[in-house]
């Protein structure tokens, strides 16, 4: 099946928010609530920023919310640190081909 | 959750099989607490889900990879593998090892930190 699309990049200043959005289909974000967001940064184990569309594991900042409307989710990052600079993906649960699916990856930058 | 630590050869020659392991730590492979799982970042590309063993020994593989996929599981060493066979440049990627919790939860809450396999000749 297709990958999720998102934004290739998407940046900036520190203490602005930022948004970014991954769109699928209705066999998979439209048809579940299992999306969930993975923070990359060079070298290190992915990190799970959110899952079931919403739910923000122990540890992550509050900072990071998720939210979903029909075929889209959507992860916002408010009051952007410098930490925050790094890829993430979305992933949700789909019901064609294999169980999950992934996003094209966004690259966030602060400047 | 759990601490993944991926090991395997950095360069593996085209046609040949791509071998990796996952050592698990701070829980048993064989508990039924995660399905073990393999997923792979191609350069510029986004991440591919490429299959998941279970405590039980059954597995699901991603159709895209046409068979070339067997995972397996060794409960001795605490470890489960990858191998990928027939590879081609398209299969250079960093691969990750991950689990996935058996809980009815649908996410990847443990990680190891990837490994560069490059095919080349």
């Amino acid at each position: 099946q297709s990958a999720l699309t998102q934004p290739a990049s998407v940046s900036g200043s520190p203490g602005q928010s930022i948004t970014i959005s991954c769109t699928g289909t209705t066999s998979d974000i439209g048809g579940y609530n299992y999306v969930s967001w993975y923070q990359l940064h060079p070298g290190k184990a992915p990190k799970l920023m959110i899952s079931d569309v919403t739910s923000r594991p122990s540890g992550v900042s509050n900072r990071f919310s998720g939210s979903k409307s029909a075929n889209t989710a959507s992860l916002t990052i408010s009051g952007l640190q410098a930490e925050d600079e790094a890829d993430y993906y979305c992933c949700s649960y789909t019901s064609s081909g294999t169980p999950y699916v992934f996003g094209t990856g966004t690259k966030v930058t602060v400047l | 959750q759990v601490h993944l630590q991926e090991s395997g050869p950095g360069l593996v020659k085209p046609s040949q099989t791509l071998s990796l392991t996952c050592s698990v730590s701070g829980d048993s492979i064989s508990s039924g607490t995660y399905f073990w799982t393999w997923i792979r970042l191609p350069a510029g590309k986004g991440l591919e889900w490429i299959g998941r063993i279970y405590s039980t020994g059954s597995t699901y593989y991603n159709p895209s990879l046409n068979g070339r996929v067997t995972l397996s599981l060794d409960s001795s060493k605490n470890q489960f593998s990858l191998k990928l066979s027939s590879v081609t440049a398209a299969d250079t990627a960093v691969y990750y090892c991950a689990g996935e919790p058996d809980s009815g939860d649908n996410w990847f809450d443990s990680w190891g930190q990837g490994t560069l396999v490059t095919v080349s000749s």
